[in-house]
């Protein structure tokens, strides 16, 4: 159980155009999602917390405008990167809260913006 | 506000051999304390986690971890290594989810 799933796994697109990653919850509900960022050889930082039916939270430092966040219902939470660019290239790892404080991470999107 | 000190960044050891991952932590409160695994492109796998109650806590694939308050640390431990656990190892430390850091992470090579 708690399984969290991403897609795409992979996706190229060019510079300026946008991209959508979406992150689903597929046995349970998740009022809470996060979304986080990781560069290579680094640690995950966290961008943006996505609650169900409101607003997500960014983090400090995090361009609201650029990655759009929608959680539209418990099981879907989806991360839009608008006008990217190649320093938008990471690898993007969403989870949902589950039971007990605990997260289940998605299997991650690897962004590449040539 | 919380932080995350993994001292290591990467650790060989053979395949066999014991293991000990490092973790310490900044928290104003009792933390909730996290490891999780990552293979390469993928995402992270939750190896154990402390709550409260008692300080050794078991987990999968073999592994343990210590929880001491007066040392502020969290290190993983595994008797004996296998080729498979050849991965990245993140410490993580929160009070509720939203609120979880993680440290840099260690690399762990095992030799054959």
């Amino acid at each position: 159980g708690a399984v969290v799933s991403q897609h795409p796994s992979r996706v190229i697109c060019k510079s300026g155009t946008s991209v959508k990653i979406e992150c689903r919850s597929l046995d349970f509900q998740a009022t809470t999602m996060f979304w986080y960022r990781q560069f290579p050889k680094q640690s995950l930082m966290l961008m943006a917390t996505s609650n169900e039916g409101s607003k997500a939270t960014y983090e400090q430092g995090v361009e609201k405008d650029k990655f759009l966040i929608n959680h539209a219902s418990l099981t879907l939470s989806t991360l839009t990167v608008t006008s990217a660019h190649p320093e938008d290239s990471s690898f993007y790892i969403c989870s949902a809260e589950g039971s007990v404080d605990e997260q289940y991470f998605g299997p991650g999107t690897r962004l590449t913006v040539t | 506000a919380q932080s995350v000190t993994q001292p290591d960044i990467h650790i060989t050891v053979s395949e066999g051999a014991s293991l000990e991952l490092r973790c310490n932590y900044s928290y104003g409160a009792t933390p909730y304390l996290f490891w999780y695994v990552q293979s390469p492109g993928q995402g992270l796998q939750l190896l154990l986690k402390y709550f409260s109650g008692d300080t050794l806590v078991q987990g999968i694939k073999g592994f343990e971890a210590e929880f001491k308050r007066s040392q502020s640390s969290f290190n993983l431990r595994k008797p004996s290594v296998h080729w498979s656990d050849a991965a990245e190892y993140f410490c993580a430390v929160g009070g509720r989810s939203n609120d979880m850091r993680f440290g840099a992470g260690t690399r762990l090579t095992v030799k054959p």
